[in-house]
């Protein structure tokens, strides 16, 4: 099977401007994360979504950050305006199911690699 | 208190020697763990997965899990050069599901 897509992989802005990152899940998984890594640090939850609802956004910086999954396949995270502490990899990962029954773990895309000068 | 808990290494073994991956957690309503691999500049990707108490074998990897002492480790039998590489634990809990990673431990096999 297709493994998640995500573009571009890398990223170089002046802060203060926006960016857009897009992820494209496994066929058939319902749920989709985008998660931050910052060098030398584990892999942090921005945003959940199950279809095209958001399950969990409480650690995603609204006030610059957002992301859609409008019709419950690909999604779209934005960073507007960037700013020095966003250099990291997003990383864009999907699962059979997120909530109530299922054990599975996470498939993860190659990422988007930021840098914010 | 940080909700999964690594030992960030760095941790060297020889070559063909027992690597031994630690980690806890303090959400004890947790019901699924799952250990990553990620190699220098790539995305994690997933190598045990364990619900239960005890041990659980894939090939050279083992899996063990005690709930009681909210302790998970992996361990990494004749451990191969090619095996090094930063091993996040996961955890899986909260209303959503989500996982929760640890912050990493760096992996060096020496060959």
């Amino acid at each position: 099977e297709a493994g998640v897509a995500q573009s571009p992989r890398y990223k170089i802005i002046e802060k203060r401007q926006s960016v857009a990152f897009w992820c494209n899940p496994i066929s058939g998984h319902a749920t989709l994360y985008w998660y931050q890594q910052i060098l030398g640090q584990g892999p942090k939850l921005l945003i959940q979504f199950q279809n095209n609802g958001v399950v969990d956004d409480s650690q995603l910086p609204k006030d610059r950050f957002s992301a859609e999954r409008l019709k419950g396949v690909d999604s779209t995270l934005k960073i507007q305006p960037a700013k020095l502490e966003d250099s990291a990899v997003y990383l864009c990962a999907s699962s059979l199911s997120g909530t109530g029954g299922g054990f599975w773990g996470y498939t993860f895309g190659s990422g988007t690699r930021l840098t914010v000068v | 208190q940080k909700e999964v808990e690594q030992n960030s290494g760095p941790l060297s073994v020889p070559e063909g020697a027992i690597a031994s991956l630690n980690c806890t957690y303090s959400d004890r309503g947790s019901q699924s763990f799952f250990w990553y691999r990620q190699y220098s500049g790539k995305s994690p990707e997933l190598i045990m997965s364990i619900y239960s108490n005890g041990d659980k074998e894939d090939g050279r990897f083992t899996a063990q899990l005690n709930k009681a002492s909210q302790y998970v480790s992996l361990l990494i039998r004749d451990s191969q050069p090619s095996d090094s590489a930063t091993y996040l634990c996961a955890v899986r809990g909260g209303s959503a599901r989500q996982l929760t990673f640890g912050s990493g431990t760096q992996l060096t096999v020496l060959p």
